[in-house]
């Protein structure tokens, strides 16, 4: 089975421009998850959706924005790109979302904004 | 609010030494725990967690860890450490709604021949 796959891997973007990265979860979860996890810290909670709504937001400004998809994939956009958006972003999926079977994460896309 | 924290940024442990990863957690409530592993440049595999039970808990890889309220850790441990287990390692907690999980700032792990 396949895991959590994102997409692109790696991306560079210019500051001020906008971006959107792609999450599809493992097969029959339903629930997708959103972290950013700069160099050398652990990761930081932006978003939680669960059946297509939104469950939970971590303390990130308005510039970042989710969704998800009636095939539960998501997508995070960020837009007005900053230095210090520049990082790791996780994806992590789950059977439910209470987290009660764990969460399980993708390899990341990594965002490096110039 | 609740928070973890690692105290060892940086560990250096012998090919076949044992290991022990400190996390000390602050949580109302009994605590979700997990231990995550990070090799370069990649995402986070899931180690072990502990919901209730048995404070002891296996894992993969070889590796357990020990659930203690009384000192709000969970450390997690391997008997003997192989080369391949050099990578950044992260404890977490998961909150009351289930929804987030808080990251310590992670221990990286060097093994020496």
């Amino acid at each position: 089975d396949a895991g959590v796959t994102q997409s692109p891997t790696h991306l560079i973007k210019t500051r001020g421009q906008q971006v959107t990265l792609r999450c599809s979860p493992i097969s029959g979860h339903k629930s997708v998850s959103w972290y950013q996890q700069v160099l050398g810290q652990g990761p930081q909670f932006i978003f939680q959706y669960y059946e297509k709504e939104e469950r939970g937001r971590g303390n990130f400004p308005d510039r970042f924005s989710a969704r998800q998809f009636p095939n539960y994939s998501s997508e995070l956009n960020v837009n007005a790109l900053l230095l210090g958006d520049s990082a790791l972003y996780l994806c992590a999926s789950s059977l439910t979302g209470t987290g009660s079977y764990g969460y399980t994460f993708g390899s990341g896309t990594r965002l490096t904004v110039v | 609010a609740q928070s973890v924290t690692q105290p060892d940024i940086h560990i250096t442990v012998s090919e076949g030494a044992s290991l022990e990863l400190r996390c000390n957690y602050s949580y109302g409530a009994t605590p979700y725990l997990f231990w995550y592993v990070q090799s370069p440049g990649q995402g986070l595999q899931l180690l072990l967690k502990y919901f209730s039970g048995d404070t002891l808990v296996q894992g993969i890889k070889g590796f357990e860890a020990e659930f203690k309220r009384s000192q709000s850790s969970f450390n997690l441990r391997k008997p003997s450490v192989h080369w391949s287990d050099a990578a950044e390692y992260f404890c977490a907690v998961l909150n009351n709604a289930g929804n987030m999980l808080t990251f310590g700032g992670g221990t990286r792990l060097m093994v020496k021949p």
